[in-house]
């Protein structure tokens, strides 16, 4: 069990151009989440998974932000035209679902910043 | 929707002081109830859990009690320990999706 893993842990861009973060989510689970935290604030649910099947998006997700998960393993994340507003802690989570068992593990997190 | 009001800080206390941070929610049906810990550097981690009424999470010495008269779930420690410094989130599992929804966390820092 090597954990979550977030790549890369910090990104630097510049306004409007486009970003991709991926996450190689503990190697057994089928569900894998993305949450999005600013400063001070706790994370907020972006989108999840179960396998490949992306089931649920929140309102937050606009259509600048969009993720995959082929083959059910790693997903990626990716912000088209970034904005100011964008920068903040992408954190990915993954767990098994199997009755009470649906304890997310986090990974570190990506570090956004967009100047 | 479903929401998670915490105790906000930041709160400093000295080594082996008791430590209670409140936690309320509001939510339809019935939620499982969380606290994680997110370290200097580090990822979030989970702490402890409650999946149903009257249920108490241990972890590390630290307890909660998923208590749904009065809609809580306060994280409690006898003694703290400067290791504890970090900052620590309440949440619930909403949904089918069992996404968890946090309340903007309470950064606590334990001096020797």
């Amino acid at each position: 069990d090597t954990g979550v893993s977030q790549d890369p842990r910090h990104k630097i861009t510049k306004r409007g151009q486009n970003v991709t973060f991926r996450c190689d989510p503990i190697s057994e689970h089928n569900r894998l989440y993305w949450y999005r935290q600013t400063l001070g604030q706790g994370p907020e649910f972006l989108t999840y998974f179960q396998n490949e099947a992306q089931l649920e998006k929140s309102r937050l997700l606009s259509d600048r932000f969009s993720a995959e998960r082929p083959k059910g393993s790693f997903s990626t994340l990716e912000i088209q035209r970034t904005e100011q507003g964008d920068s903040a802690m992408y954190l990915c989570a993954s767990s098994f679902n199997r009755g009470t068992k649906n304890i997310q593990y986090f990974g570190a997190g990506t570090r956004l910043s967009v100047l | 929707g479903d929401s998670v009001t915490q105790m906000e800080g930041p709160v400093t206390l000295s080594e082996e002081a008791f430590l209670t941070i409140n936690c309320t929610y509001t939510a339809t049906g019935y939620p499982s109830l969380f606290w994680y810990v997110q370290y200097p550097g580090e990822g979030l981690q989970l702490l402890l859990k409650a999946t149903k009424a009257d249920d108490k999470g241990s972890n590390k010495g630290f307890e909660a009690t998923y208590r749904k008269e009065t809609t809580s779930f306060h994280l409690e420690k006898g003694s703290v320990q400067v290791s504890d410094s970090a900052v620590y989130f309440c949440a619930l599992t909403q949904g089918g999706s069992e996404k968890l929804v946090f309340g903007k966390g309470m950064k606590l820092t334990v001096n020797p």
